[in-house]
């Protein structure tokens, strides 16, 4: 069983949609939660940087962490075209240095 | 103020060759991380450096070394390249702590071909 389990999608939605995209976990000891986009060709772009539980908005962008289900969710509002990429989860131990990733999500917004 | 960069953006060996990639880190950042994602996977930790030393590395074998020097920028050494070492080596830096919490920022990485 993989650390960190994402659904590779794809994930196709209209623009204008609301976009949920979810990890789920079996470390316990992971603290820290990020969020990731990355388009074709380019490496990737930090989205939302959340220390345990709780919720962080960021304009259209939502992160969630439920600690307590090991889950969590990245929420984008008033999805645009320009948001078709893909999104990784990523997490990590308190002082430990090693980033776990996610296999990534692709996500398409149809105009 | 310049992100992470990486150098070369592509680069093409045989089995057998050795390679070496190389990293500047974001200004202000001192530690460097390196990272190889094989196509339609996350990236995977290979090691970090900070205050020029290795100080975790993941689940790689010793064919893969890196190096950091005094003005932070970093490379990465892979010898004996093998088919499946294929795959877009990614650099990220992040500003220096004891307990390494502060978040990385990404370059575009290096795609490296083994023929």
């Amino acid at each position: 069983q993989k650390e960190v389990e994402q659904d590779p999608g794809p994930l196709s939605v209209p623009e204008g949609a609301i976009v949920s995209l979810n990890c789920t976990y079996s470390n316990s000891a992971f603290q820290y939660f990020m969020w990731y986009r990355q388009y074709s060709r380019k490496g990737p772009e930090l989205l939302m940087y959340t220390y345990s539980s709780g919720n962080k908005e960021d304009g259209r962008f939502t992160a969630q962490v439920d600690k307590s289900s090991k889950y969590i969710s990245l929420f984008i509002r008033d999805s645009q075209p320009s948001d078709s990429a893909t999104y990784l989860c990523a997490m990590k131990e308190t002082g430990g240095f090693k980033t776990i990733f996610g296999a990534g999500t692709r996500l398409f917004v149809k105009a | 103020d310049a992100g992470v960069t990486q150098s070369p953006t592509h680069l093409i060996k045989t089995r057998g060759q050795q390679v070496t990639l190389r990293c500047s880190p974001k200004s202000g950042h001192d530690t460097v991380s390196w990272y190889q994602q094989a196509l339609g996977q996350g990236p995977q930790f290979i090691f970090q450096y900070y205050e020029e030393e290795e100080r975790q590395r993941g689940n790689f074998p010793d064919r893969f070394s890196g190096h950091q020097f005094p003005n932070y920028s970093s490379e990465l050494n892979v010898n004996a390249l093998l088919l499946g070492d294929s795959a877009l080596y990614l650099c990220a830096s992040s500003r220096g702590d004891a307990a390494g919490n502060q978040p990385q920022h990404f370059g575009d990485g290096t795609r490296l071909s083994i023929l």
